[in-house]
C-alpha cells in the first residue's frame, strides 16, 4: 500500500527562523500533496495543496509567503515556515495522492510537531 | 460547500462496552469517506474507508462503519471496548479531483475524544 513518510517528527525553533519539513512518497510518484494544520485539541484544517511542477493553491487565509511550499519532484514536497513565531507553533501533516491504485490522498504522514521559542 | 459533523465531543464508555461514534455529511455527489484514529502527539491511522459498493464496511482493530446515504451518515461502531482504544477519531469527507490521477483533499469533522473506563 501507499506509504508516505515524513521527516523530522518534531522540531524545535527560535522566533524568526525558518524551519523545513519534508513529505515523501515512498512506493508510488505522488502528483498531488496536500499539507494540513492540527492545533491542540482541534481538527485538522487543509493549507495548501500542492502539484508537482507547479504552485501550489492555499486555502483563504494561509500566507504563502509564510508557508512556502516546493513540489519539485513527483516524491517529495517540502513546507518551510519562514520567520517562524510562536503562534506557528503546531502539528503540521501531510497527505499524498496520484499513481496507480487508490492512492487519492488519505495516506498521512506521521506529522511534525513544531514549536517555536 | 462539503461538510462534515461529529456530534459528540467527548464519549466515554465502559471496556468491553459497545461503541458508536456518530458522523454526518453534507456533499452534493457521492463522497469517499474516512474514519481516523489519533493518539496523543501522534500522527493519524486509517481505520477504515468508504468509496463504493457494500455500505457496511470492515475496518482494523474490529471496527466497522455502514454508510446510509438517506442519512447522510456513516457512523463509526466496534461492539467490545478496549482500554487501548482510547483516543481521538476524526471522520473525513473527501472528493476526486477533476484529475482523477491527482488525488484529494479531506475535510475533516472536529473530532470526538473517546475516554475508556475500566
Amino acid at each position: 500500500g501507499a506509504v508516505v513518510s515524513q521527516h523530522p517528527s518534531w522540531v524545535i525553533c527560535k522566533s524568526g527562523t525558518s524551519v523545513k519539513i519534508e513529505c515523501r512518497s515512498l512506493d508510488f510518484q505522488a502528483t498531488t500533496m496536500f499539507w494540513y494544520r492540527q492545533f491542540p485539541k482541534q481538527s485538522l484544517m487543509l493549507m495548501a495543496t500542492s502539484n508537482e511542477g507547479s504552485k501550489a493553491t492555499y486555502e483563504q487565509g494561509v500566507e504563502k509567503d509564510k508557508f512556502l511550499i516546493n513540489h519539485a519532484s513527483l516524491t517529495l514536497s517540502t513546507l518551510t515556515v519562514t520567520s517562524a513565531h510562536p503562534e506557528d507553533s503546531s502539528f503540521y501533516i501531510c497527505s499524498a495522492g496520484g499513481g496507480r491504485g487508490d492512492n487519492y490522498g488519505y495516506t498521512f504522514g506521521s506529522g511534525t510537531r513544531l514549536t517555536v521559542v | 460547500a462539503q461538510s462534515v459533523t461529529q456530534p459528540d465531543i467527548h464519549i466515554t464508555v465502559s471496556e468491553g462496552a459497545s461503541l458508536e461514534l456518530r458522523c454526518n455529511y453534507s456533499y452534493g455527489a457521492t463522497p469517499y469517506l474516512f474514519w481516523y484514529v489519533q493518539s496523543p502527539g501522534q500522527g493519524l491511522q486509517l481505520l477504515l474507508k468508504y468509496f463504493s459498493g457494500d455500505t457496511l464496511v470492515q475496518g482494523i482493530k474490529g471496527f466497522e462503519a455502514e454508510f446510509k446515504r438517506s442519512q447522510s451518515s456513516f457512523n463509526l461502531r466496534k461492539p467490545s471496548v478496549h482500554w487501548s482504544d482510547a483516543a481521538e477519531y476524526f471522520c473525513a469527507v473527501g472528493a476526486r479531483g477533476i484529475n482523477s490521477n491527482s488525488g484529494y483533499a479531506l475535510n475533516f469533522g472536529k473530532g470526538t475524544s473517546l475516554l475508556v473506563t475500566p
